[in-house]
């Protein structure tokens, strides 16, 4: 069965902190995404990759940067945590190639700054 | 520019009742893809359907089913006889056909079936 696995389903962090998500596909596949989630505006782009070390900003990049050093890990970094960046983040992967089947997404990171 | 709306926030139904969730989509392409995901109350989300702009056939999965109709721009969803199991919230999307398939999400319908 395939999978994206985001390491943590819970996180709880200070203001100023730096804080790393974590995002492992095990589907070979080339895109990578991160999505956050607030209520009411449903799915907003972050930022996406469609290569290793290759990334695009999304819709809402501010505050935030990405990583991928390696096909199957895509990171998202808050480089210093603030209270409106409490919220759900999703990472979703798709095969890219030219091929669209839809995602497949994590479990999702619910962030907590305080 | 691309938009996804979903104007209903949240729909109670009473189990057995059909509901439908609307989906209104904005999009200059003429080839792009509509996607149905639900998300439980799990967190993760779910692949329900997709759809290419070309195929305006309905189709019926088991109790689902969805109306896509390019003349007004809608991708609707229907359940038949809801069950307590369906509540979650649905989100409709579309995404370019040719790119990095990046996704335009609505904001989201949450259902409650109650029993």
């Amino acid at each position: 069965d395939v999978k994206v696995t985001q390491s943590s389903r819970y996180l709880v962090k200070r203001t100023g902190e730096k804080v790393f998500l974590e995002c492992v596909q095990d589907m070979d596949h080339e895109n990578m995404f991160w999505y956050r989630q607030d209520p009411g505006l449903g799915l907003r782009l972050i930022y996406f990759s469609y290569d290793v070390k290759m990334k695009e900003k999304g819709d809402i990049p501010e505050g935030y940067s990405v990583s991928r050093e390696k096909k199957e890990r895509f990171s998202l970094i808050l480089e210093s945590a603030s209270t409106n960046q409490t919220s759900m983040y999703l990472c979703a992967s798709d095969p890219g190639r030219m091929l669209n089947y839809g995602y497949t997404f994590g479990s999702g990171t619910r962030l907590t700054v305080v | 520019a691309q938009k996804v709306t979903q104007a209903q926030t949240e729909i109670s139904v009473v189990e057995k009742e059909d509901v439908t969730l609307d989906c209104v989509y904005e999009t200059r392409d003429t080839t792009y893809y509509l996607f149905w995901y639900k998300q439980p109350p799990s967190g993760e989300l779910v692949f329900l359907i997709r759809r290419n702009s070309f195929d305006e056939q309905n189709e019926i999965s088991g109790r689902y089913s969805w109306n896509f109709q390019k003349s007004t721009s809608s991708f609707n969803f229907t359940i038949t006889a809801s069950q307590v199991v369906d509540s979650a919230v649905y989100f409709c999307a579309l995404s370019e056909a040719l790119g990095f398939n990046k996704f335009y999400f609505g904001s989201g319908t949450k259902l409650n079936v109650k029993p």
